[in-house]
């Protein structure tokens, strides 16, 4: 079965500074890979997503890159602030057939005023 | 508005007594999910449903049911919950392979 692997647990960083938050996944049938963002007491929610036929993609401060030939994807969080605190988990889903995505670890990102 | 939502926020239960923590959706998924969450951990699926189509996790313990009666509702049956069920519940839609999932915000179980 798919092995997503995400690093670094914690990551730390001052407001204004770049995060990246990097994801290996074992499948290469693999085609779709959403990214979460949980909040403390809230449900994950996707802030950006990328599928196989992508490099990249771009979204205001977030963007996020493909590597199918490395099987590796990358969040990137440009100009942080504070309310990017969070957890963020990647996933990875196959094509054909399966509903259910492997989530990765997860991420703790602590942006410091 | 939310699409995807948990009743209640929290709840507290004794050990062993049984309890129920519904979800409803309004984006008419074919798909729902439950899954545990514990601190610091990624969510562990429990179950999915393709439509009424039941599947269960290889690994959710017997103590864990749930039911489907229409599209829009699930729910997640505990029947003698233990002291380690404490934990987030999360429930969550898809509408299509490949899309993302939808979450709710999820029921913090507590055990006395």
């Amino acid at each position: 079965g798919e092995n997503v692997e995400q690093h670094p647990s914690t990551l730390s960083v001052q407001e204004g500074d770049s995060a990246v938050i990097k994801c290996t996944y074992s499948d290469s049938a693999s085609n779709y890979f959403p990214w979460y963002k949980q909040e403390l007491g809230k449900g994950p929610q996707l802030i950006i997503d990328i599928r196989s036929n992508v490099g990249e993609k771009k979204d205001q401060r977030i963007a996020v890159t493909l590597n199918k030939t490395a099987k590796h994807f990358s969040l990137h969080i440009t100009e942080t602030q504070p309310e990017d605190s969070a957890v963020y988990f990647c996933a990875a889903s196959r094509a054909g057939g399966s509903y259910i995505p492997t989530f990765g670890r997860g991420t703790s990102l602590i942006v410091h005023p | 508005d939310a699409m995807v939502i948990q009743n209640p926020r929290y709840q507290v239960t004794q050990f062993g007594k049984p309890v129920t923590l519904s979800c409803s959706q309004t984006l008419n998924h074919n798909v729902m999910y439950w899954y545990q969450q514990k601190s610091s951990q990624a969510p562990k699926l429990l179950f999915h449903y393709y439509d009424k189509d039941f599947n269960n996790e290889a690994d959710t313990p017997d103590n864990f049911q749930s039911r489907r009666p229409n599209t829009s509702f699930c729910f997640l049956d505990i029947r003698s919950p233990g002291l380690g069920d404490a934990a987030m519940y999360l429930c969550a839609t898809m509408g299509a392979y490949n899309q993302p999932q939808h979450f709710g915000d999820g029921t913090r179980l507590s055990i006395l």
